[in-house]
Order: C-alpha cells, then sequence, then structure tokens
C-alpha cells in the first residue's frame, strides 16, 4: 500500500487563486512529520513547509499552509493568491522509522502545478 | 549558505560500465541519502548511510552499492549500468534527526545508460 498518497498529477490554477494540493498519508507510528517540497523545471528540490505529528496547530510559513487532519490522515498544501513562480511539481513527504530505528523520507509520486496568467 | 554538490549534472555510460556518482554537503550533517526520480514515481530512497561507514537500504537497492568513508562524501555506485537505471539521481544530507530538519538537496545527476 503507498504510504503517501498525492492523487492529482496535474493542476491548472488561475493566478492569484488560492490552491490547495491533497496529500494523504498511512503509517500506524505515532510519532511522525510531514514535509511538503517544491520543485522547479530547474530540477532543485525547496523545502516548503514541516508539520510534526504532536503539533496542535497547523504549519504556516508565508503563502504556504498546511492543513494537517490528523483522523482523516492528510496533509494538504494550502498556497494562497497564487504567482506564476509557483508554477513547479509538488511533493509530499512523510519522516518514518526503519526497521533499524533511523530515519528516513518517503515521498508520493508528485503533483504539477502550473499557474495561468 | 547550506550547500550539497554533484560530480556531474549530465553523465551518459554504456551498459555494462561501472559508475560512480559523487555527493559532497558542507554541513556536517550525519545522514546522507540518495534517490532515483523518475516521471510518476516520484523519489524512490536506493541508500542511506547515517554514519561514516554506516549504511541502510533504502526501497530499490538492487543493483546499487553506497560508499561513505568520509562524513562529508556519499557515493553511488552502479557496478555494471544497465539501461533501466537511466534516471535522475538525487543525493540529500540531513541533520541525524529529522523531526523540524528538512533533508538539503543537491542540483541531481542526470544519467543516462545506452
Amino acid at each position: 500500500a503507498q504510504k503517501i498518497t498525492q492523487t492529482q498529477p496535474g493542476m491548472f490554477v488561475q493566478e492569484k487563486e488560492a490552491v490547495t494540493l491533497d496529500c494523504t498519508y498511512d503509517t500506524s507510528d505515532p510519532s511522525y512529520g510531514l514535509f511538503w517540497y517544491k520543485q522547479p523545471s530547474s530540477g532543485e528540490m525547496i523545502f516548503l513547509i514541516y508539520q510534526g505529528s504532536y503539533d496542535q496547530q497547523n504549519a504556516t510559513e508565508g503563502r504556504y499552509s498546511l492543513n494537517f487532519q490528523k483522523a482523516r490522515k492528510s496533509a494538504n498544501l494550502v498556497i494562497s493568491a497564487s504567482q506564476l513562480g509557483d508554477s513547479a511539481m509538488y511533493f509530499c513527504a512523510m519522516r518514518e522509522l526503519t526497521n533499524f530505528g533511523n530515519e528516513k523520507l518517503t515521498f508520493g509520486t508528485g503533483t504539477r502545478l502550473t499557474i495561468i496568467p | 549558505d547550506v550547500k550539497v554538490t554533484q560530480s556531474s549534472r549530465y553523465l551518459v555510460k554504456r551498459t555494462g560500465e561501472k559508475v560512480f556518482l559523487e555527493c559532497v554537503q558542507d554541513m556536517d550533517h550525519e545522514n546522507m541519502f540518495w534517490y532515483r526520480q523518475d516521471p510518476g514515481l516520484g523519489l524512490r530512497l536506493i541508500y542511506f548511510s547515517y554514519d561514516v561507514k554506516m549504511k541502510e537500504k533504502g526501497d530499490i537497492p538492487e543493483g546499487y552499492s553506497v560508499s561513505r568513508e568520509k562524513k562529508e562524501r556519499f557515493s553511488l555506485i552502479l557496478e555494471s549500468a544497465s539501461t533501466n537505471q537511466t534516471s535522475m539521481y538525487l543525493c540529500a544530507s540531513s541533520r541525524r534527526t529529522l523531526q523540524t530538519y528538512e533533508q538539503y538537496f543537491g542540483p541531481g545527476t542526470r544519467l543516462t545508460v545506452t
């Protein structure tokens, strides 16, 4: 079973509109963390935002916020007032422990966001 | 400014060749990771290292090996390259714990095996 699921392969959004990118996860570990990364066409991976499983409030970083619904196991990324520079691939990832107690990230398949002028 | 560098942006190799991909970080991070990225599959973890000379298999280790002799350097080795290893390879590093601490990524190496 997929541990991180991103169901939107691609999205087109009008400039200045808000956009929500979906992410659901699957884990039985009570301690975990969720990350969102942006990958522009240049290829570099840019960290956007982090949410810990015990954090009471939704994480926010500038125009980015994470809509964390623990019971539904979802961690959607919300981008307010989208800009042309937001066009990129977006990945959701989950921190989890390996069988040997080390930490790793598991990534989803990504959503390609295109902002239309 | 923190940095993860990879030895090549583009690499073309022949089937059966031994291929070395090098990654260096200057942040004194304990953890280093190798991923491959393919369209529609996202990033998949090949191997990672949590200390010098220590490693752990990721989700797709078959056909790859790694070496970490120094803290700042992590090498991915394709013992006998095959065409199905044509991909984008991304290196990353992080502090020992990922709790609130993100991974920092290199620019990637696009490997083509012909």
